[in-house]
């Protein structure tokens, strides 16, 4: 157990719906990362957001959004959703963002676009 | 462009049977190369953070090696509760502070 909890573990929705992914870093961590995981294009990463401040971000589509909040647990919203977004989505903590800190990962969402 | 490839993406060992897993990567600047394992389904684990070249690390059965082109996982007498996928990923000093790039991993299947 990795310490950092995700919400809901399974997702099913319909193309064209909006959802709303859920994360809880590690005791401590102020930095979080999300990463979308397809069996195509393995682990991408999409954003970061350290002390609620968005600091980096990958490939992230412009229907997807995230934020972090003071208590530092973060949400991911995914909206218009088309079939080609079903994947496993995993949030990651680490403690701080000035040094090299290994990223810690939760058990991730799959989501399921029907 | 910062790139990630290992190999071999499928790997089937006989228990007892040592091998390595290779990770080739392509940086500007190697902050740290990371190696994870990954369960089907769920989250990757953490394994290793290695450095600089030269720095080699261990854990049970396992022990990465780091050069300044590659990255090797060797698997010492591996069990079957070693099958997993690992992954290797690279904190370039270009782009964003913590954005890991990952390869697509080496799944590995131990049997008994």
């Amino acid at each position: 157990d990795s310490g950092v909890t995700q919400t809901p573990k399974h997702l099913i929705t319909a193309t064209g719906q909006r959802v709303t992914l859920r994360c809880s870093p590690r005791s401590g961590d102020l930095s979080v990362y999300w990463y979308q995981q397809s069996l195509d294009q393995g682990l991408q990463f999409l954003i970061q957001y350290y002390n609620g401040e968005e600091r980096a971000k990958g490939n992230i589509l412009e229907r997807f959004s995230a934020q972090q909040f003071p208590d530092l647990h973060s949400e991911l919203n995914l909206s218009s959703l088309e079939l080609g977004d079903s994947a496993l989505y995993f949030c990651a903590s680490s403690p701080r963002l000035a040094e090299i800190y290994e990223q810690y990962f939760g058990p991730g969402t799959r989501l399921t676009v029907t | 462009e910062d790139q990630v490839t290992q190999s071999p993406e499928a790997l089937r060992l006989q228990e007892g049977e040592s091998s390595s897993l290779n990770c080739s990567y392509t940086v500007s600047g190697l902050r740290g190369l990371f190696w994870y394992r990954q369960d089907p389904g769920k989250g990757p684990e953490f394994l290793f953070t290695l450095y600089s070249a030269g720095e080699e690390k261990e854990k049970e059965r396992l022990k990465a090696t780091l050069t300044k082109k590659e990255s090797f996982l060797h698997i010492t007498a591996p069990k079957p509760e070693d099958s997993a996928t690992y992954l290797c990923a690279v904190q370039g000093l270009r782009g964003s502070q913590g954005n890991l790039i990952f390869g697509k991993g080496t799944k590995l299947s131990v049997k008994p």
